[in-house]
């Protein structure tokens, strides 16, 4: 009954250092996602794998990395984190072959990320 | 860019009390979803609309999606105090971009 699972919950950096954040999802899923929200501006798409072995750039894609390990996870790097990167980040996954396909986005809890 | 605004950012009413949620674009979407978060957990999908001038109900909870599918209705009848939460409409972009895009959201708080 996990769903899509986030680690870790809540990390706080110093500008520049680096981590990951780690997502897994244990429905079979082919498209995985991060996003970021932050006040008032709603979910804003960081990148997406549309199928294991393929990764895109959404609308913030800046200072970010990704790797869609296997099926299940799909994780997101900070190489050097910047104040403008404090937010709440997301992992969703769908069972659609891509965002187009208008399918439901299934989320993690988030992990709160705070950058000194 | 695809913008999606949505009205009001707040809303706080008593129990009891109806209320609307507008979704509104200058652009066109292929379809519309409306997702409900709340405090410390990840969005969850309520509706998804798709045909222009559609009406879903859930409930207490009436969908609509714009003639032009360009905005998007949440309107809630007799709130209660579970439906407290902050509400996102997304759009999935047609065309080129075929992207999901996020609305700025709604947070609802409804007082017994």
């Amino acid at each position: 009954n996990a769903g899509v699972t986030q680690t870790p919950k809540f990390q706080v950096l110093k500008t520049g250092q680096s981590m990951t954040l780690q997502c897994a999802q244990d429905m079979n899923h082919n498209s995985m996602y991060w996003y970021r929200q932050d006040p008032g501006m709603g979910l804003r798409l960081i990148y997406y794998s549309a199928s294991e072995g393929t990764t895109d750039k959404g609308e913030v894609p800046n200072g970010y990395n990704v790797s869609r390990l296997n099926k299940r996870e799909f994780s997101l790097r900070l190489e050097s984190a910047a104040p403008s990167q404090t937010s709440v980040y997301f992992c969703a996954s769908s069972e659609e072959g891509g965002q187009f396909r208008a399918g439901e986005l299934f989320f993690g809890e988030g992990s709160r990320l705070t950058v000194l | 860019t695809q913008l999606l605004e949505q009205s009001p950012q707040f809303l706080s009413i008593q129990e009891g009390e109806n209320l609307t949620v507008y979704c509104n674009s200058s652009s066109v979407f292929s379809s519309l979803q409306w997702y409900r978060q709340e405090p410390g957990e990840g969005p969850v999908l309520l509706v998804t609309v798709v045909t222009g001038g559609e009406v879903k109900k859930l409930k207490r909870l009436t969908f609509q999606f714009g003639d032009a599918r360009k905005d998007s209705s949440l309107h809630i009848t007799a709130a209660q105090p579970g439906d407290t939460g902050l509400y996102l409409c997304a759009g999935v972009v047609p065309y080129n971009t075929d992207k999901l895009i996020f609305g700025t959201g709604t947070r609802l708080q409804v007082f017994p």
